[in-house]
């Protein structure tokens, strides 16, 4: 079983400009989840999608981030602006049941893609 | 809110020599606490899910516990292929919960 892949890996860009991370979820996978983790600390959970509908953002900051998980599979998240604050590694996670069970299923996670902004 | 805290933020370990990571919880109504290992540029692996106080699970030389307010992951008789980061994660009933990480605990195990 192939597991979520995540691109790019690294990505080094200056303040104020945008930047685009792309991730592709275990296939059947119903559920998805993007997290920032900066160092030293654990994930924070930034959005879930269930297939292609927002099941939870409330700790996203919606005036510089967004995403889109069209066609319930694949996923992006964009900054634009980005700030200093900004640099983490945001990890991308899938798990396979939807609906209410979603949440206790084990999460598979990519490797991530590490954002460093100058 | 609800809130996880590990201990010790790091812990070194000589091989073979046993020991416990803490991590202690405040959530209204657990539904369940995670284990996940975190090696360096990779993302969290899946250990374990704990859902109820008393419940205990074993995956090789890893035992994850747990109470109402704390769950413990005991490794016995590490190997140096043991060291990394151990998160631990809790998810609440509430509408308004989601899954929250503590910091994790870096664990180290010397040949």
């Amino acid at each position: 079983e192939a597991g979520v892949a995540q691109s790019p890996r690294y990505k080094i860009i200056e303040k104020r400009q945008s930047v685009a991370f792309w991730c592709n979820p275990i296939s059947g996978h119903a559920t998805l989840y993007w997290y920032q983790q900066i160092l030293g600390q654990g994930p924070k959970l930034l959005i879930q999608f269930q297939n292609n509908g927002v099941v939870d953002d409330s700790q996203l900051p919606k005036d510089r981030f967004s995403a889109e998980r069209l066609k319930g599979v694949d996923s992006t998240l964009k900054i634009q602006p980005a700030k200093l604050e900004d640099s983490a590694v945001y990890l991308c996670a899938s798990s396979l049941a939807g609906g209410g069970r979603a949440a206790d299923q084990p999460q598979h996670f990519g490797d991530g893609t590490r954002l460093s902004i100058l | 809110e609800d809130q996880v805290t590990q201990s010790p933020e790091a812990l070194r370990l000589q091989e073979g020599e046993s020991s416990s990571l803490n991590c202690s919880y405040t959530v209204s109504g657990l539904r369940g606490l995670f284990w996940y290992r975190q090696d360096p540029g990779k993302g969290p692996e899946f250990l374990f899910t704990l859902y109820s106080a008393g419940e205990e699970k074993e995956k090789e030389r890893l035992k994850a516990t747990l109470t109402k307010k704390e769950s413990f992951l005991h490794i016995t008789a590490p190997k140096p292929e043991d060291s990394a980061t151990y998160l631990c994660a809790v998810l609440g009933y509430s509408s308004a919960s989601k899954i929250i990480f503590g910091s994790g605990t870096r664990l180290s195990i010397r040949p």
